[in-house]
């Protein structure tokens, strides 16, 4: 079956720091990644996608995130934090083999939180 | 382009009383929809989902149900809510086959007195 963890319920960055948020999967097939962002009282948005295609992905926001097979991870990074990056992010791979149903399972969140 | 929508945004209801919330989805056909329950602290736990109309599963077993009336309307009830029903609710939608991420209301926020 396949899971996610994200290591770290809170990372704390400055502002124009690195931001780097930690994703592991455990997938018995070739895995479907995802991470979304969710705002205070908001729904969530998808940020990127891996399905196969590149490893490195780049998506919204300046946000890219590597799949790195070997590592079993697909950790999230942006280069330079902006206080408007504070919110939730949460990782999410695929349930089915191939997908065919959409369904997600979802990591627990991680909070971060930028210094001015 | 897709659009979702929810309604109420928020809601303040006592304990013992009915529930209804709507979900509608704009713009695709025969969509995958999904009502999740955040509650503070335990992330999003998926309620139900459902792959075409009146085709309804339940992955946690408790004093809610859901519906699919029409195909891009999903409806989340429950004849008597209880304390513990209180917290997020967020409605996704997503295509068959190949996955492509969920795609998520703006969510209500359930307050149970």
């Amino acid at each position: 079956a396949q899971s996610v963890t994200q290591l770290g319920s809170h990372v704390s960055v400055s502002e124009g720091a690195l931001v780097l948020l930690r994703c592991n999967y455990s997938s018995s097939v070739p895995p479907y990644l995802f991470w979304y962002v969710q705002y205070p009282n908001q729904g969530l948005q998808l940020l990127l996608k891996y399905t196969s295609a590149a490893t490195l992905v780049k998506g919204i926001n300046g946000f890219e995130a590597e799949f790195k097979k070997s590592e079993t991870s697909f950790h999230l990074t942006k280069p330079s934090a902006h206080m408007s990056d504070a919110a939730e992010y949460f990782c999410a791979v695929s349930s089915s083999p191939g997908g065919s149903q959409g369904n997600l399972i979802f990591g627990k969140g991680t909070k971060l939180s930028v210094k001015p | 382009s897709q659009t979702i929508h929810q309604w109420p945004a928020t809601l303040v209801q006592p304990v013992g009383s009915p529930l209804s919330l709507e979900c509608t989805v704009e713009g695709t056909s025969n969509p995958n929809l999904y009502w999740y329950r955040q509650a503070a602290g335990r992330g999003l736990q998926l309620l139900f989902y459902s792959v075409g109309i009146g085709q309804i599963s339940s992955e946690v077993p408790q004093n809610l149900s859901a519906s699919r009336p029409q195909d891009r309307q999903f409806i989340l009830s429950s004849k008597k809510l209880l304390l513990s029903d209180s917290g997020f609710y967020l409605c996704a939608w997503s295509l068959g086959g190949m996955p492509r991420g969920q795609y998520f209301g703006p969510g209500t926020r359930l307050t149970v007195t």
